[in-house]
């Protein structure tokens, strides 16, 4: 089974200054790496996702995140926060399977941008 | 496309009853998977179908709880004798069910279950 580690519970950052999210993954095996965000009320949307080729990500919104293999870790970063990206972020990872992907979410990363 | 759609979006009980969610995913799609939100946690997998069939059960689903897909369409998640340990958000979300790179989960806004 995969597990997902997201690092900072909560992060708080002021108005247009940059952002890393961390994630990091445990496989043996090949996956496919996603951020998903949770505006409040709301419900999950993919923000990005990693399934092969260039280890860099763009997503909506201007979130990017890198693919690293050898670090496991697939970090979410922006590099001008508003005060709209204030959500919850979920690492996601799922298995290569042909039979069908069960997806695993870390345990969330709280964002508060200040103005 | 009208979404995934959840209901009712809040449920409170009392300890012992039963309760049944509703889950409407978004059309042609094929899968339609159950998730479970604590606070302070990430979606955990319960349970998942390919149109009708339920391929994949988590042991976190006890006995108590049961979901049914009757026709492929709309998905009910019921939990017999709630317990206290039983309140969270539940989550539905629907793919098209395409393997690979395809498979992409499209959420609904959950049903936030409170026992009593």
């Amino acid at each position: 089974a995969q597990s997902v580690t997201q690092l900072d519970s909560q992060v708080p950052v002021f108005e247009e200054a940059p952002v890393e999210l961390r994630c990091n993954y445990s496989s043996s095996v090949s996956v496919y790496l996603f951020w998903y965000v949770q505006y409040p009320n709301q419900g999950l949307q993919l923000l990005l996702k990693y399934l092969s080729g260039s280890t860099l990500v763009k997503g909506i919104n201007g979130f990017e995140a890198e693919f690293n293999k050898s670090q496991t870790s697939f970090h979410l970063r922006k590099p001008s926060v508003h005060i709209s990206d204030t959500a919850e972020y979920f690492c996601a990872v799922s298995d290569r399977s042909p039979t069908g992907n069960q997806f695993y979410f870390g345990t969330g990363t709280s964002l508060t941008v200040i103005p | 496309d009208t979404g995934v759609s959840q209901n009712p979006r809040h449920k409170i009980t009392k300890r012992g009853q039963n309760v049944t969610f509703r889950c409407d995913p978004i059309s042609e799609h094929n899968r339609l998977y159950w998730y479970r939100q604590t606070l302070g946690q990430g979606p955990e997998f319960l349970t998942y179908f390919q149109n009708e069939a339920q391929l994949e059960k988590s042991r976190l689903l006890s006995d108590r709880f049961s979901a049914e897909r009757p026709k492929g369409s709309f998905s009910t998640l019921e939990i017999q004798r709630t317990e206290q340990g039983d309140s969270a958000m539940y989550l539905c979300a629907s793919s098209l069910g395409a393997t690979g790179p395809n498979e992409k989960l499209f959420f609904g806004s959950g049903t936030q279950l409170s026992v009593l």
